[in-house]
């Protein structure tokens, strides 16, 4: 157990709609990462959070935003889902603000399936 | 553009043997490399790291090699165990980029 939980663990949904994933880091971790793996592919890694703010943005797309709470916790939207947008969705976190000697520690995923 | 390939989806091998898995990088900026090792239905778990700046980290049975002027890192395990049957990926990271670029994995299988 990484201590990162993710909820909920399965999601079903249909075309056209709007999902909210749930990442809570790891007690006392700052920065929060979202990452998304669809079927066959690495880690595409979709942005990070530290303490609240936004650090840094990847192959996040325009449908999709996120957001880190003051007690630390963060959300993924998604929204005006397409089929392709069915994937496993990590949050990981970490203590520091940085990539470097900073373990990440994963969650479980979120497995989204759009119909 | 995929920075992080790992050319070899799949991979087995016996019990007591070693196992290697590689990884090649298009960026000479990365400076800082991991793998990760990922079980069915969890998260990836962090395995090993090693900098730009050595070429060798070793970790009881798990070594990472970084071989900079070929773009190219492996992973070896020994001896490989039944429980390292997972998929592993590696990744790599420009300092103050604040974020990880990873490949699309290999599933090492070990047979007992």
């Amino acid at each position: 157990d990484s201590g990162v939980t993710q909820t909920p663990k399965h999601l079903i949904t249909a075309t056209g709609q709007r999902v909210t994933l749930r990442c809570s880091p790891r007690s006392g971790d700052l920065s929060v990462y979202w990452y998304q793996q669809s079927l066959d592919q690495g880690l595409q890694f979709l942005i990070q959070y530290y303490n609240g703010e936004e650090r840094a943005k990847g192959n996040i797309l325009e449908r999709f935003s996120a957001q880190q709470f003051p007690d630390l916790h963060s959300e993924l939207n998604l929204s005006s889902l397409e089929l392709g947008d069915s994937a496993l969705y990590f949050c990981a976190s970490s203590p520091l603000n940085s990539t470097i000697d900073n373990e990440q520690f994963f969650g479980p995923g979120t497995r989204l399936t759009v119909l | 553009d995929q920075q992080v390939k790992q050319n070899s989806p799949s991979l087995s091998v016996q019990e007591g043997r070693i196992s290697i898995l590689n990884c090649d990088y298009t960026n000479s900026m990365f400076d800082y490399f991991l793998w990760y090792k990922k079980y069915p239905a969890e998260g990836p778990t962090f395995l090993i790291s090693i900098s730009s700046i050595k070429d060798k980290n070793e970790d009881g049975r798990f070594t990472v090699f970084l071989n900079k002027s070929a773009k190219h890192l492996s992973l070896h395990i020994v001896p490989s165990q039944p429980g390292d049957s997972a998929v592993y990926f590696c990744a790599a990271t420009v300092s103050g980029t604040y974020k990880y670029i990873f490949g699309t994995g290999t599933r090492l299988k070990v047979l007992a």
